[in-house]
């Protein structure tokens, strides 16, 4: 069975920090990997999937199939990225039902 | 608005009630999914609807958990009898539903609090 794991429920960083937030999946398949965040008081959104290889608001993440990890990560983190993000999972050629992690909430101090 | 509508945003009820949680997906989108999302659970899958097809209720928690679309439109998720671990945040979400990949559209959720 396809599964996600984000090992860390919460993580705090100063402003200017670099940030890594962590998720590793198991799946024997080709997975398609995406990264949904919400804001407080928004609605949840998708922030980035590997398969498009961009940066969003200056996130970035890569799909490492031999260590089946999608870390996401940004150089110098803001305020305003503070809010909680999900690693979710999608088997390739399937449906777009997402397979989601727990949840990892950033929060960046000033 | 054009976003996915839930209603009731709140929900409080009493344990061995019976709840119904109403979803109005984007127009067009003939994809429609639920999700619970609760502490330390994060996301979970619940049921997946597209078109016509039979759906997808692999992720429902119990048979007090039921789901069913409308028209191809709007859905309504029943909990019957329920249970304090019931409370959470009930998320939809709708997709176009033409094949490939597609950006899931959430709602803002059903807070439901059983008491």
């Amino acid at each position: 069975a396809q599964r996600v794991t984000q090992p860390e429920k919460l993580l705090s960083v100063f402003k200017g920090a670099p940030v890594e937030l962590k998720c590793n999946y198991s799946y024997s398949g080709s997975p398609e990997l995406f990264w949904y965040v919400q804001y407080s008081r928004q609605r949840l959104q998708l922030l980035l999937r590997h398969i498009s290889r961009e940066s969003i608001k200056g996130f970035t993440a890569d799909l490492n199939k031999g260590e089946t990890s999608f870390h996401l990560k940004k150089p110098f983190a803001q305020e305003e990225d503070s809010a909680m993000y999900y690693c979710a999972l999608r088997r390739s050629g399937a449906t777009n039902k997402l397979i989601f992690g727990t949840g990892t909430l950033l929060a960046v101090q000033p | 608005g054009a976003g996915v509508s839930q209603s009731p945003s709140n929900k409080v009820t009493e344990k061995g009630k019976d709840v119904e949680l109403r979803c109005d997906p984007i127009s067009g989108h003939t994809a429609l999914y639920w999700y619970r999302q609760s502490l330390g659970q994060g996301l979970e899958f619940l049921i997946y609807f597209q078109g016509n097809s039979a759906p997808d209720k692999s992720g429902l928690p119990s048979d007090r958990f039921s789901a069913e679309r409308t028209g191809g439109s709007v859905s309504t998720l029943t909990i019957q009898r329920t249970q304090q671990e019931d409370s959470a945040v009930y998320l939809c979400a709708s997709s176009l539903g033409q094949g490939g990949f597609e950006k899931l559209f959430f709602g803002s959720g059903t807070q439901l609090s059983v008491l």
